[in-house]
């Protein structure tokens, strides 16, 4: 199967720092990832997709400079949240697409849930 | 743009029982691909099920089928013979074919099986 990590899963941070987040896909290449941001009891909120050796695509709405992304790799994409305040304080999912002839299959990493206090 | 809409934000079901999620859509393409995603309390996300809109057959993946409606752009899972770990959120998500590759998610219905 097809399998993404995330790293840290858990982190709690003071207002004002900054925070890293890594996705990783462990057994395929993907030069296209996604990172999601959950609110309790909603859905899934497209942030960006993360392009490798590119810049991110963002969504209408995402701070560019607060929530930067890179792609580094094809097996890699890293989400750092700068400057984070409590309202920053969420779950963030990334997703990495497998290219497999006609359909390319998004897997999910299992989330990392922020805290700034 | 593409919405997704789940009108129960909440169902139940006994166990060994049957139950039905619906999901709308809204689109005006042609080629494109629904999903059922679970999410349990680990929050890890789950493809249940895959459903090519080209296809008229209606996918099945042992006790998960779906009813795929293109005309009425309805996709509703139907879950046979519930089981405790069924009880999730489950999200309704359309991908459009060759287009941004993103993924449209519904808000979500949180089912709970009884035992």
């Amino acid at each position: 199967g097809a399998v993404v990590s995330q790293h840290p899963s858990r982190v709690i941070c003071k207002s004002g720092t900054s925070v890293k987040i890594e996705c990783r896909s462990l057994d395929f290449q993907a030069t296209t990832m996604f990172w999601y941001r959950q609110f309790p009891k909603q859905s899934l909120m497209l942030m960006a997709t993360s392009n490798e050796g590119s810049k991110a695509t963002y969504e209408q709405g995402v701070e560019k400079d607060k929530f930067l992304i890179n792609h580094a790799s094809l097996t890699l994409s890293t989400l750092t949240v700068t400057s984070a305040h409590p309202e920053d304080s969420s779950f963030y999912i990334c997703s990495a697409r497998r290219t497999s002839g006609f359909y390319n299959e998004q897997f999910f990493g299992p989330g990392t849930r922020l805290t700034v206090l | 743009a593409q919405t997704v809409t789940q009108s129960q934000p909440e169902m139940s079901v006994q166990e060994a029982e049957t139950v039905t999620l619906s999901c709308t859509y809204d689109t005006s393409e042609s080629d494109y691909y629904l999903f059922w995603y679970k999410q349990p309390p680990s929050r890890q996300m789950i493809l249940v099920i895959r459903q090519e809109a080209y296809k008229q057959q209606n996918a099945t993946e042992n006790r998960f089928s779906v009813n795929f409606q293109k005309a009425a752009k309805s996709f509703s899972l139907k879950i046979s013979d519930s089981q405790l770990g069924d009880a999730a959120m489950y999200f309704c998500a359309y991908l459009e074919q060759g287009g941004s590759e993103k993924l449209v998610f519904g808000k979500g219905t949180k089912l709970t099986v009884n035992p």
